[in-house]
């Protein structure tokens, strides 16, 4: 069954420095998104990207932050200068289209700022 | 603001038992519903959606919800509960002509034997 991937699993990283967060989408998917989650918090919608383009953002994601489709198959979440608050689960998701489609998630990347 | 409320913290069930994992949404107009399950140290899982129709939805692992409009709630429910479906179920909302999924706080399931 095709699943979307995350590397790494687990990122450790000192406050100030810039991550990159990768993720391979499912082949066939249009629509790519990230979410985080703050350890004890809700799930929340960071970004959507469709057609080489930012769809939707939501308001965390900031000048801090850009995703990018840098070649076929991966997508990635930058995070410039990171911040102890940055610390959390970041998941990947993709789906088939859009809105009434549902999107399946990666198994997370969690990103420790210290 | 829109937001969805999964009342429960944990659902505790004996197994073979009925299970129901509530929640209710507060989204203007008429969003798309969807509920995840996540395993330990495991992603999200999509277990199934409502979108229009019917309102009583089937999805993966005997897993059914009932979609109420004028409640605004989209219980998850199953017959009888198996061990394995310990677990963190989210209820998530999605209004039309948006991309963003509006997660509730997630519920744990425990299935006692």
């Amino acid at each position: 069954e095709p699943e979307v991937t995350q590397t790494p699993s687990h990122q450790v990283t000192q406050m100030g420095q810039e991550v990159i967060l990768r993720c391979v989408p499912i082949s066939n998917h249009l629509y790519f998104y990230w979410y985080r989650q703050i350890l004890g918090q809700k799930v929340e919608f960071l970004v959507s990207f469709y057609n080489n383009e930012i769809s939707e953002k939501s308001e965390i994601f900031d000048d801090q932050f850009s995703v990018e489709r840098p070649d076929g198959s991966n997508f990635t979440l930058k995070i410039r200068s990171t911040k102890l608050e940055d610390s959390a689960m970041y998941f990947c998701a993709s789906s088939e289209r859009g809105q009434d489609t549902e999107a399946f998630f990666g198994q997370g990347t969690r990103l420790t700022v210290v | 603001a829109q937001s969805v409320a999964q009342p429960e913290d944990q659902v505790n069930v004996a197994e073979g038992n009925p299970l129901t994992v509530k929640c209710t949404y507060s989204v203007s107009g008429n969003p798309y519903l969807f509920w995840y399950v996540q395993y330990p140290n495991r992603g999200l899982q999509f277990l199934l959606k409502y979108i229009t129709g019917d309102n009583l939805v089937k999805g993966s692992y005997g897993f059914e919800a009932e979609f109420n409009k004028s409640q605004t709630s989209f219980h998850l429910k199953k017959p009888s509960a198996l061990v394995s479906d310990s677990a963190l179920y989210f209820c998530a909302v999605r209004r039309p002509n948006t991309d963003k999924l509006i997660f509730g706080t997630g519920t744990r399931l425990q299935v006692f034997p």
